[in-house]
């Protein structure tokens, strides 16, 4: 059973530029979580998707988006990069079974500067 | 607002003895808590769950604990072990959206736990 993974480890951009992470879900299940984690602070809640649709979205704004594919792998995308969104962006993935259980891949870590 | 909160940012224990993390949470909507280990440059480790209908869950040498009237929940690891050292969160789902699988996890801020040989 393959776990979840993603893409790249390690990125540095500049104030202004856009980014795109990925992220595979693990075998079997449907639904992908996005959360960024600061420095100190435990992962907060960007967004969902669930059947390629967004289900449920954080305090995040609408420069933070999304999309998911038919193989359920999924992208994470912001626009416009500020300093404070240097973070770990962390991609977790459930099934419908067991949907409160959310198995996280290893993250990407982002620098802004 | 934090919603979910382990108020010990670290705890200290010898191996073998028993190793107790705690959290507290406001929203009465939480109706599914889990803890999660994290060791440095690795995603969380999903450790245990346990369901608002239930007040223990026991896997091996973890037991999670939930006082709902109190709003606390506790992770007990015994006996502790020195590969148990990493930081612990304490989350809990908030069950809403449109349908599926829309378990949103909010986290605590993590206690480091270090377990001495």
């Amino acid at each position: 059973e393959t776990g979840v993974t993603q893409s790249p480890t390690h990125l540095i951009k500049t104030r202004g530029q856009q980014v795109t992470l990925r992220c595979s879900s693990q075998s079997g299940h449907n639904t992908v979580s996005w959360y960024q984690q600061a420095l100190g602070q435990g992962p907060q809640f960007i967004f969902q998707y669930y059947r390629e649709e967004e289900n449920g979205r954080g305090n995040f704004p609408p420069r933070f988006s999304g999309l998911q594919f038919p193989n359920y792998s999924s992208e994470l995308n912001v626009n416009a990069l500020e300093l404070d969104d240097s973070a770990l962006y962390l991609c977790a993935s459930s099934s419908p079974d067991r949907a409160g259980e959310q198995y996280f891949g290893p993250g990407t870590r982002l620098t802004v500067t | 607002d934090q919603q979910v909160k382990q108020n010990s940012p670290s705890l200290s224990v010898q191996e073998g003895r028993i190793s107790i993390l705690n959290c507290d949470y406001t929203n009465s909507m939480f109706d599914y808590f889990l803890w999660y280990k994290k060791y440095p440059a690795e995603g969380p480790t999903f450790l245990i769950s346990i369901s608002s209908i239930k007040d223990k869950n026991e896997d091996g040498r973890f037991t999670v604990f939930l006082n709902k009237s109190a709003k606390h929940l506790s992770l007990h690891i015994v006996p502790s072990q020195p590969g148990d050292s990493a930081v612990y969160f304490c989350a809990a789902s908030d069950v809403g959206g449109s349908g599926g699988s829309n378990y949103k996890l909010t986290f605590g801020k993590g206690t480091l736990l270090t377990v001495n040989p």
